[in-house]
């Protein structure tokens, strides 16, 4: 069956840094998204992008965040320079029509 | 802005025991509705989804889930817990032209054997 995939599963990292978190979606779809969930918190939206451009981003997804799908399988985020508080689960998620969407298995960012 | 209510932070049943998890919603129009699953460390898993049609909707692992417009709710239910099903379980609404999905708190499950 397939399947969404992130890599890293960890990712260790010193405040000020920038990151890039990679996801390949599910191949034949067309949307994609990134939530984050805090320890003890819900998931939460952070943006989703359609057409070669985000259609939806939230207030957390301020100027520190970018997302790119840089070929035709890959979609990253790019944290610009971390802050302790982005110390959370980021998910990656794909749908290849309005809203069922597909989840990968997260990764976990920790800024030191 | 919608929002979703899981009103059961933890809930502890004994293995073959029956399951009602609730889910509330608050938005105008009737939204898309799902129920997710997550074992700890792994991802999110989609367990069911309503879209519209049949207000009954059955899922994978035996779970089935109820929506009712007149409660704005969409419980989770299964007839028969078993130990595995013990994980996190989310109720998600889909608004939005972007399609992102609003998040409850999640509930957490608790099997007794």
């Amino acid at each position: 069956e397939p399947e969404v995939t992130q890599t890293p599963s960890h990712q260790v990292t010193q405040m000020g840094q920038e990151v890039i978190l990679r996801c390949v979606p599910i191949s034949n779809h067309l949307y994609f998204y990134w939530y984050r969930q805090i320890l003890g918190q819900k998931v939460e939206f952070l943006v989703s992008f359609y057409n070669n451009e985000i259609s939806e981003k939230s207030e957390i997804f301020d100027d520190q965040f970018s997302v790119e799908r840089p070929d035709g399988s890959n979609f990253t985020l790019k944290i610009r320079s971390t802050k302790l508080e982005d110390s959370a689960m980021y998910f990656c998620a794909s749908s290849e029509s309005t809203y069922e969407q597909y989840f990968g298995p997260g990764t976990r960012l920790t800024v030191t | 802005a919608q929002s979703v209510t899981q009103p059961d932070i933890h809930i502890t049943v004994s293995e073959g025991a029956s399951l009602e998890l609730r889910c509330n919603y608050s938005y105008g129009a009737t939204p898309y509705l799902f129920w997710y699953v997550q074992s700890p460390g792994q991802g999110l898993q989609l367990l069911l989804k309503y879209f519209s049609g049949d207000t009954l909707v059955q899922g994978i692992k035996g779970f089935e889930a109820e929506f009712k417009r007149s409660q704005s709710s969409f419980n989770l239910r299964k007839p028969s817990v078993h130990w595995s099903d013990a994980a996190e379980y989310f109720c998600a609404v889909g608004v939005g032209g972007g399609n992102k999905l609003t998040f409850g708190t999640g509930t957490q499950l608790k099997v007794e054997l």
